[in-house]
């Protein structure tokens, strides 16, 4: 059972243009969701981070939303730059171990 | 900042040697450190949870005598692969989690590569 669904698996976005991924998690004991950005043959590295209590937090063009209900949480990067394509990762934490999505190659054309 | 060091950055051993892979953090104490095992293009699986000064924990399919974990100070985690074979090959990555101040984030290192010919 995998209790991180991510989507898309890729994505391509225009350069200045919005970037969308997307997770989804089954277990209600998570208490801590961040996202990480990866360079190909280095390891991640921690982009923005949210508890269950906030919906929605924002580090300058990273905002996280956040549906408790829903068990969803998403990540926009506003204004995206070629500089921003890497592949992204979210993860859900309980008991300080972390559970991550299958990650998110995004693609920023000039 | 908080910075997590990996040493070696690449290693090539062959198959049947133990290769040693340290996690260091640099600028702060980690109780807890984590090590983690990527394939290409796929998400990263945690192998164990390093405490230091007790043992580690292992995930479940995890050979803890083939993946030897000792966390012996508050700064250093190693991962030892024993008798490395081909299946081996993968990126490990650290991380390690700053607990000053009651913090929650967890640093992950830079990863290391390794080839098992």
């Amino acid at each position: 059972q995998q209790q991180v669904k991510q989507s898309p698996q890729s994505l391509i976005v225009q350069k200045g243009g919005i970037s969308i991924i997307n997770c989804a998690y089954e277990n209600t004991a998570f208490d801590y969701f961040p996202w990480y950005q990866q360079f190909p043959g280095k390891g991640p590295a921690l982009l923005i981070a949210i508890r269950p209590d906030v919906s929605e937090k924002k580090e300058g063009r990273f905002t996280i939303s956040f549906n408790k209900s829903a068990k969803q949480f998403s990540l926009h990067i506003m204004d995206s730059q070629p500089g921003d394509s890497a592949t992204y990762f979210c993860a859900a934490r309980r008991a300080g171990k972390s559970t991550f999505g299958d990650g998110t190659t995004l693609t920023v054309k000039p | 900042g908080a910075v997590v060091s990996q040493h070696p950055s690449w290693v090539i051993c062959k198959s049947g040697t133990s290769v040693k892979i340290e996690c260091r953090s640099l600028d702060f104490q980690a109780t807890t450190m984590f090590w983690y095992r990527q394939f290409p293009k796929q998400s990263l699986m945690l192998m164990a949870t390093s405490n230091e000064g007790s043992k580690a924990t292992y995930e479940q399919g995890v050979e803890k005598d083939k993946f030897l974990i000792n966390h012996a100070s508050l700064t250093l985690s190693t991962l030892t692969v024993t008798s490395a074979h081909p299946e081996d090959s993968s990126f490990y990555i650290c991380s390690a989690r700053d607990s000053r101040g009651g913090g929650y984030e967890q640093y992950f290192g830079p990863g290391t590569r390794l080839t098992v010919t």
